[in-house]
């Protein structure tokens, strides 16, 4: 199974910051790689798939990055409603497996 | 609006058996694959099983291969996962997820359902 370790798992930042979080793959995954958002109360939301490629609806201040086995969402000027967990995701191959999870706080 | 509703969970004794549902509404169902995936307490995200729109193909975890099985009805918008032999370890809230256009990942889940295996 290809493991993915993410990081890093508690992040505190201020709105108008950017912000990186890192995911590597145990082998390459191509650019099979996604990014979801999960908020209390909320149902989980895909923000990127394919590395870098933004889901509808998904602000353009998120965008993805990388290949091979190592990974990035970045997130430029923090809004409010930016808070809340993280998660990687590799799409490469079964069986889907999912990052350990980003914590984004507010400082 | 695509939205799925996921029930049928609860509290169960070790080595019982039970059955979730999942209805989708919002979009063609019979024309997505659909996944399972859970949350263990204070644990990330764990996916545990697709099926293709026709249910011409399945695929599990190795963790719960051989004791859950993932179904569809799609005369009835609704998705199952069959789950026998639990453990303590399957305590886990439960998400349906649906597949988005066959490249394994999940654009829309429902809210989840709990199951608590315990004695």
């Amino acid at each position: 199974d290809v493991q993915m370790t993410q990081s890093p798992s508690y992040l505190a930042a201020s709105p108008g910051e950017s912000v990186s979080i890192s995911c590597k793959a145990s082998k390459s995954i191509n650019t099979y790689l996604a990014w979801y958002q999960e908020k209390p109360g909320k149902t989980n939301k895909l923000l990127i798939y394919s590395g870098s490629t933004l889901q509808s609806g998904t602000p353009s201040r998120f965008s993805g990055s990388g290949s091979g086995t190592d990974f990035t969402l970045t997130i430029r000027s923090l809004e409010p409603e930016d808070f809340a967990f993280y998660y990687c995701q590799q799409h490469n191959e079964y069986p889907l497996t999912f990052g350990s999870g980003t914590k984004l706080e507010i400082k | 609006e695509v939205q799925l509703v996921e029930s049928g969970g609860g509290l169960v004794k070790p080595g019982s058996s039970l059955k979730l549902s999942c209805v989708a509404s919002g979009f063609t169902f019979s024309s997505y694959g659909m996944h399972w995936i859970r949350q263990a307490p204070k644990k990330g995200l764990e996916w545990i099983a697709l099926i293709y729109y026709d249910s011409s193909n399945k695929y599990y975890a190795d963790s719960v291969k051989g004791r859950f099985t993932i179904s569809r009805d799609n005369s009835k918008n609704t998705l199952y996962l069959e789950m026998n032999s639990l453990r303590s370890e399957d305590t886990a809230m439960y998400y349906c997820a649906k597949e988005y256009y066959s490249l394994y990942v999940m654009d829309a889940w429902g809210q989840g359902a709990s199951v608590t295996v315990s004695s």
